[in-house]
């Protein structure tokens, strides 16, 4: 089993709703949660961070954190065509430092 | 902002050259990473280091090795480079465990081994 899951799309969305975009990992002691976009040719830049459960929001976006089912996911709101890219969910285990990452899901928003 | 600079964008080396890849960041941040990025793939986590001298191997440390002789920098060696070794290399860096441990990436380093 993976540590970190992602459907890796490609998941195409219109522009104006909602794209969901979901994570699970294995290990229950995990503790830190991030979501990253990365563009083509570009490298991973943080969009959110989330440490306990429940959802955190910030603009357009916003995670939310299910530890008991090992779940971590992302919606943005009013998708815009800037929103296409590659999102990566990533996981620190607690008392360890390794950061994980999923193999990411690809994201269209079509105007 | 924190920064995390890698040597090169782009780098050709030829089959059995050994390879380094040098990452620095300027932010004092304890923990740095080595992932290597393949197509369907994902980030692959190669090494990691949390201190000065001390790394840990990550998912896929065959054929390469590291270096962390000063905090800010952390090095990749490819021993005896081979094809299969082509690939984006990103470096990261971030702050060790707590909150605010976010990691942060350099630009990346597209290796290609002929």
């Amino acid at each position: 089993q993976k540590e970190v899951e992602q459907n890796s799309g490609p998941l195409s969305v219109p522009e104006g709703a909602i794209a969901s975009l979901n994570c699970t990992y294995s290990d229950r002691v995990s503790q830190s949660f991030f979501w990253y976009r990365q563009y083509s040719g570009k490298s991973p830049e943080l969009i959110m961070s989330i440490y306990s459960n429940g959802d955190k929001e910030d603009g357009r976006f916003t995670a939310q954190l299910n530890k008991a089912s090992q779940y971590v996911s992302l919606l943005i709101r009013d998708s815009q065509p800037s929103d296409s890219a590659t999102y990566l969910c990533a996981v620190i285990q607690r008392g360890a430092q390794k950061l994980v990452f999923g193999q990411g899901t690809r994201l269209t928003i079509n105007p | 902002d924190v920064k995390v600079t890698q040597s090169s964008r782009y780098l050709v080396k030829r089959t059995g050259e050994k390879v380094f890849l040098e990452c620095v960041q300027d932010m004092d941040h304890e923990n740095m990473f080595w992932y290597r990025q393949d197509p369907g793939l994902g980030l692959r986590l190669i090494y990691f280091s949390y201190d000065v001298k001390m790394k840990e191997k990550g998912d896929i440390p065959e054929g390469y090795s590291v270096s962390r002789e000063k905090k800010e920098r952390f090095s990749l060696i490819l021993e005896s480079a081979s094809t299969n070794q082509t690939s984006m290399y990103l470096c990261a860096s971030s702050q060790k465990p707590g909150q605010n441990t976010e990691a942060f990436f350099g630009q990346g380093t597209r290796l290609t081994v002929v």
